[in-house]
């Protein structure tokens, strides 16, 4: 059973707008977040993640939302550029615990 | 910072074979470290969490006289795939973490193919 689901397989933006990735997930004691970024034959990159305590978290172009409420995340990427290209995943864990339960990815294609 | 080195990135052997992936955190001490396997088309799924000086502890499902684990010091990691078949042909990721609440950071995988 997927606890952590993007449904959008991939995205498409112009170089400059905002790309906003979804999120969301089915276990309300998940209280930790974190978005990941992955390029072809790498590891994923810690990107941003956001505590259950709070509702947003931001770091230069990328900013995370959290909805308790509707256990929806997503990160807002903005002025989106070409080398944010890349398939990004979300994550999500309990406190305490150790595992990680990720999303199936959204590969985010900045078209230049 | 945060850097994870995986090492073999790529496996191809015989069926049979016993394979040895190692995972170092490379500025950072990593009291636990991770392995996760991926099939195609599917999400990252946790095989076993590690920590410094003590015993891998498996998921359900995980056969451990299969997939051994060693963490012998806090920037090695290594997951020994024993007795490897065709079946055990997959995408192996670990990560790494400096102490609970923070994020972990993933080596780049070993894509390991047994014939």
């Amino acid at each position: 059973d997927q606890q952590v689901k993007q449904n959008s397989p991939s995205l498409s933006v112009q170089e400059g707008r905002i790309s906003i990735l979804n999120c969301d997930y089915t276990n309300s004691m998940f209280d930790y977040f974190l978005w990941y970024k992955k390029y072809p034959a790498e590891g994923p990159t810690f990107l941003i993640s956001i505590s259950s305590i709070k509702d947003k978290n931001e770091d230069g172009r990328f900013t995370v939302f959290l909805n308790k409420s509707a256990k929806h995340l997503s990160l807002h990427i903005v002025p989106s550029q070409p080398g944010d290209s890349a398939v990004y995943f979300c994550a999500a864990s309990l406190s305490g615990a150790n595992n990680l339960f990720f999303g199936t990815g959204t590969r985010l294609t900045v078209i230049p | 910072g945060a850097v994870v080195s995986q090492h073999p990135s790529w496996v191809i052997c015989k069926s049979g074979t016993s394979v040895k992936i190692e995972c170092r955190s490379l500025d950072f001490q990593a009291t636990t470290m991770f392995w996760y396997r991926q099939f195609p088309k599917q999400s990252l799924m946790l095989m076993a969490t590690s920590n410094e000086g003590s015993k891998a502890t498996y998921e359900q499902g995980v056969e451990k006289d299969k997939f051994l684990i060693n963490h012998a010091s806090l920037t090695l990691s290594t997951l020994t795939v024993t007795s490897a078949h065709p079946e055990d042909s997959s995408f192996y990721i670990c990560s790494a973490r400096a102490n609970r609440g923070q994020p972990q950071h993933f080596g780049d995988g070993t894509r390991l193919s047994i014939l």
